[in-house]
């Protein structure tokens, strides 16, 4: 099993450009994450998601969409980037969120730095 | 509203030294607590986790915890430091809801040889 995994692992982008982060999981899981990590700062949940079909805003959702077509996929969207946006990505995911316990399973991150 | 707190951005320590990291959370509903580790340019891997029963928790790589309801803490602790636990530590707490998990702001371990 490939686990989680993130599409790209760089990028540079310029104010105003607009990209997709995506991230798949082989886990056959129901839950969904995004989070931002900055220094200092630990981890951020941008957006989630609970099942296919299905999203919500986390704690800093401004400047980000996301979509969940298909159960094995998450994509988060920049439509216009800032350079506030500067950061790693990481996509998560857990079979039935927090019940009994369940741990997240994380990919390996997406570097964006915007300019 | 869930927080986590870290004691301590950076500890150091001696190769074959005790690793003591403190993790400290507020919440008033039972918790599950987890701690991460993430070694450079990678994402985050479980070390360990509370859920219920026993509150002393073993882990990978020698790492263990307990929780401590009366101290509402989750200490993360190794007996003797390896030079290849150098990485940055998170301890996380959920509970109270079934999809948010509220991270501390990290340790940062150095193994000096």
């Amino acid at each position: 099993n490939a686990g989680v995994t993130q599409t790209p692992k760089f990028r540079v982008l310029k104010t105003g450009q607009s990209m997709t982060l995506l991230c798949a999981q082989d886990m056959n899981h129901e839950y969904m994450y995004w989070y931002r990590q900055d220094p200092g700062m630990g981890l951020r949940l941008i957006h989630y998601s609970v099942g296919e079909g299905t999203t919500a805003k986390g704690e800093v959702p401004d400047g980000y969409n996301v979509s969940r077509l298909k159960k094995q996929n998450f994509l988060l969207g920049l439509e216009s980037a800032a350079p506030s946006q500067t950061s790693v990505y990481f996509c998560a995911s857990s079979y039935l969120g927090l019940l009994m316990g369940n741990e997240q399973f994380f990919g390996p991150g997406t570097r964006l730095t915007v300019l | 509203a869930q927080s986590v707190t870290q004691l301590g951005s950076h500890v150091s320590v001696s190769e074959g030294a005790l690793v003591l990291l403190r993790c400290n959370y507020s919440s008033s509903v039972p918790p599950y607590l987890f701690w991460y580790v993430q070694y450079p340019n990678q994402g985050l891997q479980l070390l360990l986790k509370y859920t219920t029963g026993a509150t002393l928790v073993k882990g990978i790589n020698g790492f263990e915890a307990e929780f401590k309801k009366s101290e509402t803490s989750f200490h993360l602790t190794k007996p003797s430091a390896h030079m290849s636990d150098a990485a940055e530590y998170f301890c996380a707490a959920g509970g109270g809801s079934n999809y948010k998990l509220t991270f501390g702001k990290g340790t940062l371990l150095t193994v000096n040889p």
